[in-house]
């Protein structure tokens, strides 16, 4: 166990749907980072929060949304979703964002039918 | 042209083989290099961390890093059958809170 809890483990939704991903960073880092992985694309980072607030964006689409709360956990929206929407959803989190410090959660499978 | 290359395999490879898996790059600014496992249906998790060029060594695994090449190498010495994942390597320009950027990932197979 990594320390990162992502939920759910895998989701199965139809195209133009609305799903929300949640991360629980492990205890005591206030960085939280959003990946994607999939097969042609490999891993990609999308976006990530220090301490409730957005320090950086990558290649995120419009259609997707996060936050994170006071607690720490972030979510992860991603709304009218497409069928290249399909992919492994990874969270990490880090101590004040040192990239030695990463550790990623078990990842989250989305299929999109 | 992606920033990172890196050969997708798969590499089969004999127990107790020595590995060498390598990633390319293209940004000069990259400072910090990492090497991830990741096994099947899990995330990835951190093996080795390098900062700027050299060796660095951790039990079975060495990490070497030419920046004037442009080049990253993690080296397997007597590889396992549990070693058996793909590896991706990693790269961030800072130590304060960037983003990583990674390879695509090789996918090995050490065979008892």
């Amino acid at each position: 166990d990594s320390g990162v809890t992502q939920t759910p483990k895998h989701l199965i939704t139809a195209t133009g749907q609305r799903v929300t991903l949640r991360c629980s960073p492990r205890s005591g880092d206030l960085s939280v980072y959003w990946y994607q992985q999939s097969l042609d694309q490999g891993l990609q980072f999308l976006i990530q929060y220090y301490n409730g607030e957005e320090r950086a964006k990558g290649n995120i689409l419009e259609r997707f949304s996060a936050q994170q709360f006071p607690d720490l956990h972030s979510e992860l929206n991603l709304s009218s979703l497409e069928l290249g929407d399909s992919a492994l959803y990874f969270c990490a989190s880090s101590p004040r964002g040192r990239v030695d410090g990463y550790t990623f959660g078990s990842g989250t499978r989305l299929t999109v039918v | 042209q992606k920033e990172v290359e890196q050969d997708p395999g798969p590499l089969s490879v004999p127990e107790g083989a020595i590995v060498s898996l390598n990633c390319t790059y293209s940004n000069s600014a990259f400072q910090y290099f990492m090497w991830y496992r990741q096994y099947s249906r899990k995330g990835p998790e951190l093996l080795m961390y390098t900062y700027s060029s050299g060796n660095k060594e951790d039990g079975r695994f060495t990490a070497q890093v030419d920046k004037s090449s442009k080049y990253i190498s993690l080296f397997i010495r007597d590889s396992q059958p549990s070693d058996s994942a793909t590896y991706l390597c990693a790269m961030s320009f800072n130590n304060a809170g960037n983003m990583l950027t990674f390879g695509g990932g090789t996918r090995l197979m050490v065979k008892p």
